[in-house]
């Protein structure tokens, strides 16, 4: 079956650009969207289709999927970006999510 | 705006069933996909069902093919889950979330309701 994979932390500095990664087979054909979720929250879609922007969504979020990796970059990263982050994309009919990268802003 | 409200989420012991409800409004019900999310305590997200416009479509997760029933009733701008033979693993907070099927993703979701499967 196919999986997605993220890696379980990432952490960056204040002002600095954080990047999340998310492989999975050929995940470049596949559109690949990501949602930021805060303790207590419920999943926020941050970017939709690789790259594009729901409205609301700072211009620093932004995405991209070529070969086996989406990518969710997040530049000039502020403290409220610190957050559990996870892709998604579609497979035969069904919905996968990765297993989500918690973001710390140290 | 759009708001998709969940409720149904209680305490049920293995073995036993559960009927959950998302009530939307704010917008056209009837035009978009709808589905499921569930996460686990402490865990991530694991998609669970997903139902057409007319509900002539349907697919589900394995972890619930069998036990688990989506549905919708436009009129009422409502989507629910049935839900049968529940596990311990079962034990999530379900989340309600509007599917956009052309692009494949959930663009607006609920607060979520506990589901606590323990005996």
């Amino acid at each position: 079956s196919y999986e997605l994979t993220q890696p379980p932390s990432v952490s960056v500095s204040p002002g600095q650009t954080a990047s999340i990664t998310c492989s999975g087979d050929k995940l470049g054909e596949k559109y690949t969207s990501w949602y930021q979720q805060k303790p207590g929250q419920s999943p926020v879609l941050v970017v939709y289709q690789d790259t594009k922007r729901p409205s609301g969504i700072p211009e620093r979020f932004s995405g991209s999927n070529s070969g086996n990796t989406a990518t969710l970059t997040i530049s000039g990263t502020q403290a409220m970006d610190e957050a559990d982050y996870y892709c998604q994309a579609w497979d035969s009919d069904t919905v996968l999510f990765g297993g989500g990268t918690k973001l710390a802003v140290l | 705006q759009v708001q998709l409200v969940e409720s149904g989420g209680a305490l049920v012991k293995p073995g036993g069933s559960l009927r959950l409800t998302c009530a939307a409004s704010g917008f056209t019900f009837n035009d978009y996909y709808m589905s499921w999310v569930r996460q686990a305590p402490g865990k991530g997200l694991e998609w669970v069902s997903y139902i057409s416009t007319s509900g002539s479509l349907i697919q589900y997760a394995d972890s619930v093919k069998g036990r688990f029933t989506i549905s919708r009733d436009n009129a009422k701008n409502s989507l629910y889950l049935h839900m049968n033979s529940l596990r311990a693993e079962d034990t999530a907070v379900y989340y309600c979330a509007r599917y956009r099927r052309l692009g494949y993703y959930f663009d607006y979701w609920g607060q979520g309701t506990l589901v606590p499967v323990s005996s």
